[in-house]
């Protein structure tokens, strides 16, 4: 079945650090989406990403799908300690209304 | 709008019981999507419900089951009880249509806790 992976794992950075995290898929994807989830709390949507190599930019977060849209990236220039939580992805096959997550890179930015 | 609700917050069962969580979705959406989140397994999708039906379904066993209301109200229901099962349960809703306003609007979840 369809799976979704991101590395790494966890992420210490010192605040002003750049950040990034990557999503790969085993099949070819739709769509995918980011999520962030602060401790304790549920994921919040981030964006959506639909075409093939496209890039978007939310302030200090830049979103990429790869062009064979089986991967992606998320990657935080001059991280805060806002930006702490973990992120996932997830992504949306063809024909399919299932989003499979993601296993998430958990984020720490030390002040 | 009233976001998405989940009640309740907090269960604590044995094994062997059976659970009922309910899921109410943003006014207006109509579907619903329920996942399971672990620490070792991350957010695993259960199934996901669409004008009352199920429209897709995730790899988990047939104990866990779900439905949805005209109101678009969800529920889902685990029988006999694991260890195991001990997670977070969210759902999220969402318009339901792959276009390019689909995001999910997650709950604050059902935290289940099986002695």
């Amino acid at each position: 079945g369809q799976q979704v992976m991101q590395i790494p794992q966890y992420q210490h950075v010192q605040e002003g650090e750049d950040f990034t995290t990557y999503c790969n898929s085993s099949t070819t994807l739709s769509n995918i989406q980011w999520y962030k989830q602060r401790p304790g709390g549920h994921p919040v949507f981030l964006i959506q990403l639909v075409k093939s190599g496209e890039v978007k930019k939310q302030k200090r977060l830049t979103f990429q799908f790869g062009e064979a849209k089986k991967n992606s990236s998320l990657h935080i220039t001059a991280t805060q300690t806002t930006d702490v939580g973990t992120y996932f992805c997830a992504g949306r096959a063809s024909g399919t209304y299932k989003y499979i997550f993601g296993t998430g890179t958990r984020l720490k930015v030390l002040a | 709008k009233a976001g998405v609700t989940q009640t309740p917050r907090y269960l604590i069962k044995t094994r062997g019981q059976q659970v009922t969580l309910s899921c109410s979705p943003i006014s207006g959406h109509r579907s619903v999507s329920w996942y399971q989140q672990t620490p070792g397994q991350g957010l695993q999708f259960l199934f996901e419900y669409f004008s009352e039906t199920q429209r897709n379904k995730g790899n988990f066993p047939g104990r866990f089951s779900g439905r949805q209301f005209s109101n678009s109200r969800s529920e889902m229901n685990v029988s006999t009880l694991e260890l195991g099962d001990s997670a977070l349960y969210l759902c999220a809703s969402s318009d339901g249509l792959a276009g390019p306003t689909n995001e999910q609007f997650f709950g604050p979840g059902t935290r289940l806790t099986v002695l």
